[in-house]
């Protein structure tokens, strides 16, 4: 069965510090790969998303993340962190053989300190 | 580009009443749509897949007859959650895909549901 596991259900990072919120997939096609990030109350934002090619991804608000299919991870990391990227991450798998359904992770809540 | 507008942001209705919510893609066509349903402090379950001009096909252990997805244009698809109970008080998101097949999800601000 599909699912995608994200360890960390809370991390505290220091402003300015560096990021790292980890992604694991289990599934058996190949993926699609997103991450997604969400204000309390809101809907949810795309951050970056990988299909193909160049495995290092940029996206929105200067994060990046790195495919791995040795390790089935999709990490998400900044950085420098900013008090305004204090939300909820998820990450999300589809594949095209599963009809292009997407399957979230629990979710990890970024806590900015300053 | 690629914005889904989620209509209304916040409802309170009574048990025994239903529910209209809208999801639109305001700017692309989007021949499918999904809605997710949030619980506090977990991820998005996927409920259903709206289709344009046909049946919703809906996750196992959701309820068609309780929540009621019409998708009638490109541009529209409407949950409607009947005879809401509290227990269907909830967050509920809706997505659109982007115009190809691969595109990423888009998706609306989503709806507090309060059933009192």
């Amino acid at each position: 069965a599909q699912s995608v596991t994200q360890p960390d259900i809370h991390i505290t990072v220091s402003e300015g510090a560096s990021l790292e919120l980890r992604c694991n997939y289990s599934y058996g096609a190949t993926p699609y790969l997103f991450w997604y990030v969400q204000s309390p109350g809101q809907g949810l934002q795309l951050l970056l998303k990988y299909f193909s090619g160049d495995t290092l991804v940029q996206g929105i608000k200067g994060f990046e993340a790195e495919f791995k299919r040795s390790q089935s991870s999709f990490n998400l990391r900044k950085p420098s962190v900013h008090w305004s990227d204090a939300a909820e991450y998820f990450c999300a798998v589809g594949a095209r053989e599963y009809g292009n359904k997407l399957v979230f992770g629990a979710g990890t809540i970024l806590r900015v300190k300053s | 580009g690629a914005v889904v507008s989620q209509h209304p942001s916040r409802v309170i209705c009574k048990s025994g009443t239903s529910v209209k919510i809208e999801c639109r893609s305001l700017d692309f066509q989007a021949t499918t749509m999904f809605w997710y349903r949030q619980f506090p402090k977990q991820s998005l379950m996927l409920m259903a897949t709206s289709n344009e001009g046909s049946k919703a096909t809906y996750e196992q252990g959701v309820e068609k007859d309780k929540f009621l997805i019409n998708h009638a244009s490109l541009t529209l698809s409407t949950l409607t959650v009947t005879s809401a109970h509290p227990e269907d008080s909830s967050f509920y998101i809706c997505s659109a895909r982007g115009p190809s097949g691969t595109s990423p999800l888009h998706f609306g601000n989503g709806t507090r549901l309060t059933v009192t």
